[in-house]
């Protein structure tokens, strides 16, 4: 089953901060993070595995609570270059396979 | 970076016609690839894990007599469309695990786009 993510969709100013939640029903190893332009191929913003971790570079961040299988997205100052489609992409523990969260579509104004 | 390369990144064709589109590790290999389908504002859904040398496995209500996967070498898996229709239609991408297991990073293909008329 798909991993839902919340909002589908939310509009910011430049400089605003936003968080985009990933929840899956499956017991998760890992959780990547992706954004995605209209009519390209995602683009990898970074991974995250078991153990709680959590990572950032520049202003994007993540976490990932593996016992909530649980992962959010922490978008500060955000910049028009954020507009897009984000994915979290899932691999669930014991199984073989990697599937997307449902989205969440970002859009920055000037 | 690992590279994954698709081909072609768009075709047309007529209803009732096969289309193949083939999917590359540049500087990797891949024993394992994903196939995905992405419908406009829609998420990408996992079709089918592409297995080297052996059979694809499908996504329940993805069809196997019409979407054809082949993954005869560890760089190139093919997916052939048969008898295509205008339902069809849509945004195709692979991937490719860089490590050989899919909780390690994913690399994408740039994708293809089909348009069955």
């Amino acid at each position: 089953q798909q991993p839902v993510q919340s909002p589908q969709a939310v509009i910011l100013r430049e400089g605003e901060d936003a968080v985009i939640n990933c929840s899956s029903s499956k017991a998760l190893y890992s959780v990547h993070w992706y954004r995605q332009k209209h009519g390209e191929a995602p683009v990898f913003l970074m991974i995250l595995l078991k153990g709680g971790e959590q990572k950032g570079h520049e202003k994007i961040s993540a976490s990932f609570n593996e016992k909530k299988q649980q992962s959010s997205l922490y978008l500060t100052a955000s910049q028009l270059s954020y507009s897009g489609t984000y994915f979290c992409g899932t691999a669930t523990s014991g199984t073989y396979k990697y599937i997307f969260g449902t989205g969440t579509r970002l859009k920055v104004l000037a | 970076g690992a590279v994954v390369s698709q081909h072609p990144s768009w075709v047309i064709c007529k209803s009732g016609t096969s289309v193949k589109i083939e999917c590359r590790s540049l500087d990797f290999q891949a024993t394992t690839m994903f196939w995905y389908r992405q419908f406009p504002k829609q998420s990408l859904m996992l079709m089918a894990t592409s297995n080297e040398g052996s059979k694809a496995t499908y996504e329940q209500g993805v069809e196997k007599d019409k979407f054809l996967i082949n993954h005869a070498s560890l760089t190139l898996s093919t997916l052939t469309v048969t008898s295509a229709h205008p339902e069809d239609s849509s945004f195709y991408i692979c991937s490719a695990p860089g490590s050989g297991n899919p909780y390690n990073e994913q690399f994408f293909g740039p994708g293809t786009r089909l348009t069955v008329l």
